[in-house]
């Protein structure tokens, strides 16, 4: 089968920078994916990662190892709309397997 | 550039009916993939069709059923609904079918009663 584990909650501060674990199992993989979504909106694409390392996209950066079947999100320089949902997701004989998601509660 | 639009956005039905959902994907994407959203079981994927194919398809009862149409318009279909399809119901489009990239509907929230 296939499975992803997410923190559930992730709290901090305004300007902070925090980071989202994502480990997952699954067979045929092809790339981890992250999301957004804001409570009551559309999850919204932020990164892919194919490839071993990080990619940079303004403040959001995303890092996959393959050997570990690990990624990770990085938010730097948080600010209250970044309070949302992020999800990740592996793309697994060409579906898109969503993990559990992660709350992140920005604060001022 | 539209983005993807979900009809209708809110729908409430009862135990037994039947339902069809619509999703109209951004203009030249080809793939089309639909998400059960719910608190306890979070995104899960229910079938993805590419020109008119159903490409994918995951863990759902035969009860749910799609279609693509040869213009890249989507539906789905619910049948002999139960209070558990109770769920937000989003549609994803991609230009193609590497799903590395998917561009979500705002959803349809369906209530069974």
């Amino acid at each position: 089968g296939q499975s992803l584990e997410q923190p559930s909650e992730v709290t901090a501060v305004e300007g902070a920078i925090v980071q989202i674990n994502c480990t997952y199992q699954t067979s045929g993989f092809y790339g981890l994916s992250w999301y957004q979504q804001h409570d009551g909106g559309a999850p919204t694409f932020l990164s892919y990662n194919a490839l071993d390392g990080l990619e940079e996209t303004g403040r959001f950066s995303s890092f996959l190892s393959r050997s570990d079947s690990y990624g990770y999100l990085l938010l730097q320089e948080l600010q209250m709309k970044d309070s949302a949902s992020y999800f990740c997701a592996v793309i697994s004989f060409q579906k898109l397997v969503f993990g559990t998601g992660t709350r992140l509660l920005v604060s001022p | 550039k539209a983005g993807v639009t979900q009809t209708p956005r809110y729908l409430i039905k009862t135990r037994g009916q039947q339902v069809t959902l619509s999703c109209s994907p951004i203009s030249g994407h080809r793939s089309v993939s639909w998400y059960q959203q719910t608190p306890g079981q979070g995104l899960q994927f229910l079938f993805e069709y590419f020109s008119e194919t159903q490409r994918n398809k995951g863990n759902f009862p035969g009860r749910f059923s799609g279609r693509q149409f040869s213009n890249s318009r989507s539906e789905m279909n619910v049948s002999t609904l139960e209070l558990g399809d109770s769920a937000l119901y989003l549609c994803a489009s991609s230009l193609g079918t590497s799903n590395n990239e998917q561009f979500f509907g705002p959803g349809t929230r369906l209530t069974v009663l």
